[in-house]
């Protein structure tokens, strides 16, 4: 299996903060690299896909960039709706995997 | 808007199968091809994926699971299934279905989850 690491696995910000967290995976996964968040009692949302995708409707301070086995998520001008756990997951091959999560706290 | 809901017992006595259902709706499944997984979430941990079904079938499931799982899709219902054999305390979670658009891609939808509890 792919592990994934992500690191830090959490971090304290306050709005208006830019925040990066990474992601390492195992073996190279080339740009097959999702990110979600999830706030508590609610499914995850897809944020991010092929690394670096922003999915429609999502704000333009979150970024991603990487590709083979190392990645990052970068969240400017943080915003409340923002404090919430963080995932990656490769979908490069089977079993999928996530990240153990980022836990991102108002400071 | 294509939205996804679990169903099934929230609770499942030891050695007995898990068995939930994911019903599609806002679209019909076999009219556009993509995939549909499980993924489930113990209290206050991480992600586990479960395994995935193509909209006309070829399961693939995670090793660790294997050899207990069956998943499935009924395309006259617009629904796809999860069947957990021998179930322990250890398959307590919140589960979740959800799409990915294409091999890759992420998981774009997903259904507000299901708890199942293990327990006699």
């Amino acid at each position: 299996d792919i592990q994934m690491t992500q690191s830090p696995s959490s971090v304290s910000a306050s709005v208006g903060d830019t925040v990066t967290i990474t992601c390492r995976a195992s073996q190279d996964i080339s740009s097959w690299l999702a990110w979600y968040h999830q706030r508590p009692g609610r499914a995850p949302k897809l944020l991010i896909s092929a690394a670096s995708s922003l999915q429609d409707g999502v704000p333009s301070r979150f970024s991603g960039s990487g590709s083979g086995t190392d990645f990052t998520l970068t969240i400017s001008s943080l915003q409340p709706e923002d404090f919430a756990t963080y995932y990656c997951q490769q979908g490069n091959s089977f079993p999928y995997t996530f990240g153990q999560g980022t836990k991102l706290e108002m400071k | 808007q294509v939205q996804l809901q679990e169903s099934g017992p929230g609770l499942v006595q030891p050695s007995q199968t898990l068995s939930l259902t994911c019903t599609v709706s806002g679209g019909s499944i076999s009219s556009r091809s993509y995939y549909l997984h499980w993924i489930r979430q113990p209290a206050g941990k991480g992600l586990e994926w479960i395994g995935r079904i193509y909209t006309t079938g070829s399961p693939r499931y995670n090793p660790s699971l294997q050899s207990r799982l069956t998943i499935s899709v009924d395309t006259s219902k617009n629904q796809f299934s999860l069947k957990l054999d021998s179930v322990t305390a250890a398959d307590t979670a919140l589960y979740y279905c959800a799409r990915e658009g294409g091999h890759g891609d992420g998981f774009d939808i997903w259904g507000r989850g299901t708890m199942v509890t293990v327990s006699s």
